[in-house]
């Protein structure tokens, strides 16, 4: 069964450091997420991504966050410059068009930022 | 603002009993919605849609009242693999909102 994929599965960081989470969505998915999670805390949407742009985005997703797909199977966030309140687990979603607005999400990034 | 609002528990029910999650949400432009099942430190896995002329699937009924804004999620027949968080999730667009999610625990 074909799945989304995210590396690295913990990153640690220091604070101001630029970190890159990438994730694999399923091949023939067209639709992209990305999603945090604080421990203890709800699921909480960062960004949409189609057709090579952002669709939407949260309060969240500010100038310190960006998406990229640079290769037509990654789909990466970058985060410039860390916070100590960015530390939280990143969820990576696709959803194709078949399946009526299923996503399918990975296993997600522990993000921890010293 | 919260989209979409649930009671966060924890539910402690016995083997064998029916549970009942609610939700509601505030956004009556919202399209479709979900429950997902989320794990201690796993990912959101999708447990089922929900139609608003309800949907059953197996040991778990769906239903949705758009006139009340109102989503419920029964299970029958607890098992203790049911014990998890239950998530309720709202769509829009093309964004996702997320319920703060229910406590279940399947108690022997």
């Amino acid at each position: 069964e074909p799945e989304v994929t995210q590396t690295p599965s913990h990153q640690v960081t220091q604070m101001g450091q630029e970190v890159i989470l990438r994730c694999v969505p399923i091949s023939n998915h067209l639709y992209f997420y990305w999603y945090r999670q604080i421990l203890g805390q709800k699921v909480e949407f960062l960004v949409s991504f189609y057709n090579n742009e952002i669709s939407e985005k949260s309060e969240i997703f500010d100038d310190q966050f960006s998406v990229e797909r640079p290769d037509g199977s990654n789909f990466t966030l970058k985060i410039r410059s860390t916070k100590l309140e960015d530390s939280a687990m990143y969820f990576c979603a696709s959803r194709g068009t078949e399946t009526y607005n299923e996503q399918f999400f990975g296993p997600g990034t522990r993000l921890t930022v010293l | 603002r919260k989209e979409v609002e649930q009671d966060p528990g924890p539910f402690n029910v016995p083997e064998g009993a029916t549970v009942a999650f609610n939700c509601t949400y505030s956004n009556s432009a919202s399209q479709s919605f979900f429950w997902y099942r989320q794990d201690c430190r796993k990912e959101p896995k999708l447990l089922m849609s929900v139609y608003s002329s309800g949907n059953e699937d197996g040991r778990f009924t769906a239903q949705l009242n758009r006139a009340s804004q109102y989503i419920s999620l029964l299970i029958r027949d607890s098992k203790l693999s049911d014990s998890a968080t239950y998530l309720c999730v709202g769509h829009t667009g093309n964004q996702f909102y997320f319920g703060t999610g229910t406590s279940l625990t399947v108690i022997p």
